[in-house]
């Protein structure tokens, strides 16, 4: 079956520094969706990429779509306290939404 | 303001118990997820259905069961509890079936099998 991997499992920053965690699909994708869990809260959406090569920015995020569709990235600069939480990819494969949750990237940052 | 709720929020039972979980959701989405997390293992996909009268299997589903009979709810059964399935439940939704849209999370069930 399909699998969706993530890498690091674990994040830890020092606040202002930059990081990225990294997806990757066993199979190509129709789009992948990112979401953020809090501690102790669900997952809320932050964003779905839809066509090869695609980049998206929300302020300090910037989510990119690998052009075979395989893989995606989440890059966030300028590390801040309120991005502590759990950052989790999803790839769908036909478009029908159902969605194949990678295992998440832990971050912690240091203040 | 349109919302997704599950109960109860936190739910001890003992093994080889039946217990049902409710979903309810008033975005009047047709599509609905089951998924458990779990340390190490992200959100796994337990059932999902496409509109009423719909239900389909996903990755983790042995031991579980639902039925959507209207459009608002999607009761997730485990039919004889285990130990295993000591896990946190959300359920979600989405709009439509056709196009990939963001999925709407519930607050979550804690639930313990001792």
């Amino acid at each position: 079956g399909q699998q969706v991997m993530q890498i690091p499992q674990y994040q830890h920053v020092q606040e202002g520094e930059d990081f990225t965690t990294y997806c990757n699909s066993s199979t190509t994708l129709s789009n992948i969706q990112w979401y953020k869990q809090r501690p102790g809260g669900h997952p809320v959406f932050l964003i779905q990429l839809v066509k090869s090569g695609e980049v998206k920015k929300q302020k300090r995020l910037t989510f990119q779509f690998g052009e075979a569709k395989k893989n995606s990235s989440l890059h966030i600069t300028a590390t801040q306290t309120t991005d502590v939480g759990t950052y989790f990819c999803a790839g769908d494969k036909a478009a029908g939404n159902k969605l194949t949750f990678g295992g998440g990237t832990r971050v912690l940052v240091k203040p | 303001d349109a919302e997704i709720t599950q109960s109860p929020r936190h739910k001890i039972t003992e093994t080889g118990r039946q217990v049902t979980l409710a979903c309810h959701q008033t975005w009047n989405h047709n599509n609905m997820f089951w998924y458990r997390q779990d340390l190490g293992h992200g959100l796994r996909l337990i059932h999902y259905s496409y509109g009423v009268q719909d239900t389909n299997k996903g990755e983790v589903s042995d031991g579980y069961s639902v039925s959507r009979s209207n459009t608002e709810d999607l009761p997730l059964t485990l039919e004889s509890a285990a130990s295993s399935q000591t896990s946190v439940y959300f359920c979600a939704s989405s709009g439509q079936r056709d196009r990939s849209n963001e999925q709407f999370f519930g607050p979550g069930t804690r639930l313990t099998v001792l």
